[in-house]
């Protein structure tokens, strides 16, 4: 099984601010990782696939980059609806997907 | 528009059988992958597994295997996780998801499903 794993556990940023998210994957799973966002009592929201590609509809300012191990999702300038919790999720080895345990990004 | 809108919350006890639903709609159902992801209560997400409703093929991460089972109706555009037997560590929200290229695009709402004696 492939794990990931999210750091930090915990952001706690202000609005405006740029916020930076790491998953780092245990094996290659090449660009095949997905991020998710989760606000209370919601479901998740797709916001990034293969690694870099925004989803329909995903603001500018939601970034990801990386392959292989090492990934990042960057909000450049924090919107208040942006605090949320963020899930990578690869999707290299079908049909055992895994998530990432998550970050919780909360308002400083 | 796309939608999956899945069945209502419920309460049983261990040992009883459950099979909740999600409906697809804005798209043709049969084509794409449906998965099944667990959120145990303050937790994470867990994959279980998907279904192919074109051909009824099902895969299931080991977690899962034989714990669940995933089906289709393709006539109602109606997916299906069922449990024969639940424990009480079957508690949590389940959320059925399309499966789209390198995504889980769209998500149903989640239906809690509660076993407590």
């Amino acid at each position: 099984e492939i794990v990931l794993t999210q750091s930090p556990a915990t952001l706690s940023l202000s609005p405006g601010e740029r916020a930076t998210l790491s998953c780092r994957a245990s094996q290659s799973v090449s660009n095949y990782l997905a991020w998710y966002q989760q606000k209370p009592g919601q479901a998740p929201r797709l916001l990034i696939y293969d690694a870099s590609i925004r989803a329909t509809g995903i603001p500018a300012r939601f970034s990801g980059s990386g392959s292989g191990t090492d990934f990042t999702l960057t909000i450049s300038s924090l919107e208040p609806e942006d605090f949320a919790v963020y899930y990578c999720q690869q999707r290299s080895n079908w049909p055992l997907y895994t998530f990432g345990q998550g970050t919780k990004l909360e308002i400083k | 528009e796309v939608q999956l809108v899945q069945s209502g919350a419920e309460v049983k006890k261990p040992g009883e059988s459950l099979k909740i639903s999600c409906k697809g709609s804005g798209y043709r159902f049969s084509t794409y992958w449906i998965g099944w992801v667990r959120q145990m209560p303050g937790k994470g997400l867990e994959w279980m597994g998907a279904m192919y409703p074109a051909d009824s093929y099902a895969r299931y991460t080991p977690s899962f295997q034989g714990q669940v089972t995933i089906s289709a109706d393709r006539s109602i555009s109606t997916a299906y996780l069922q449990w024969r037997r639940l424990r009480d560590s079957d508690t949590g929200i389940y959320y059925c998801v399309r499966e789209h290229g390198g995504s889980s695009d769209y998500w149903g709402q989640g239906t809690l499903v509660t076993v407590s004696s």
